[in-house]
């Protein structure tokens, strides 16, 4: 079965409002978790590395301010869009565990 | 920099084999996946090399050439249903990153009848 959960698995919100997305490891603890982002018609892009305990590590090109990380446990990374524009809908995939067979299932977010 | 190749679009008729390569070049390297990616969900593993050579599991099978940068994933008796994007990705330790994986942008695979 999943071993990584993310909620929700799509979201609408208005432009400038903050949304939230989880992600837990169902049956392990997760030190390192990794959020990615996902364009329509394009490749998974890592975004972040979430680290239990300590700051996040940003790739270049993603602003922290606007994509704020928080692992507070071993089991939970939370993915925070702060004041969401349109060109920030994308498809939103978390993992864990070294993860590569780890996944989430995903996280569709839409900004009007 | 980093950088891992792979073609756009392939097509291939049910039944048959197709090959989809995968060319990488990455400041580390600590291992080469395989991912299957349907519209609107999150990739599925395939497979994984570390070390040179093919790995088979079922209908898929995946080769890779350290020295050459190189890698294909190799899917026999073709479904409908293997119509999906087709993700290769490296496992990249450079830089003090941990087990970061670097993805390629994918090749999207329309099975025919």
């Amino acid at each position: 079965g999943a071993v990584v959960s993310q909620h929700p698995s799509w979201v609408i919100c208005k432009s400038g409002t903050s949304v939230k997305i989880e992600c837990r490891s169902l049956d392990f603890q997760a030190t390192t978790m990794f959020w990615y982002r996902q364009f329509p018609k394009q490749s998974l892009m890592l975004m972040a590395t979430s680290n239990e305990g300590s700051k996040a590590t940003y790739e270049q090109g993603v602003e922290k301010d606007k994509f704020l990380i928080n692992h507070a446990s071993l089991t939970l990374s939370t993915l925070t869009v702060t004041s969401a524009h349109p060109e920030d809908s994308s498809f939103y995939i978390c993992s864990a565990r070294g993860a590569e067979s780890d996944f989430g299932p995903g996280t569709r977010l839409t900004v009007t | 920099g980093q950088n891992i190749d792979q073609p756009t679009e392939m097509t291939a008729t049910e039944g048959a084999i197709v090959q989809i390569n995968c060319t990488y070049q990455t400041s580390g390297f600590n291992g080469l996946f395989w991912y299957q990616q349907h519209a609107g969900e999150a990739p599925t593993f395939l497979s994984y090399n570390v070390l040179d050579g093919l790995e088979e599991k079922g209908r898929f099978s995946s080769f890779l050439s350290r020295s050459k940068g190189y890698s294909y994933l190799l899917l026999k008796e073709l479904q409908m249903k293997d119509s999906a994007s087709y993700l290769c990705a490296v496992r990249d330790l450079g830089g003090g990153a941990t087990n970061k994986l670097i993805f390629g942008t994918g090749t999207l695979l329309a099975v025919q009848p």
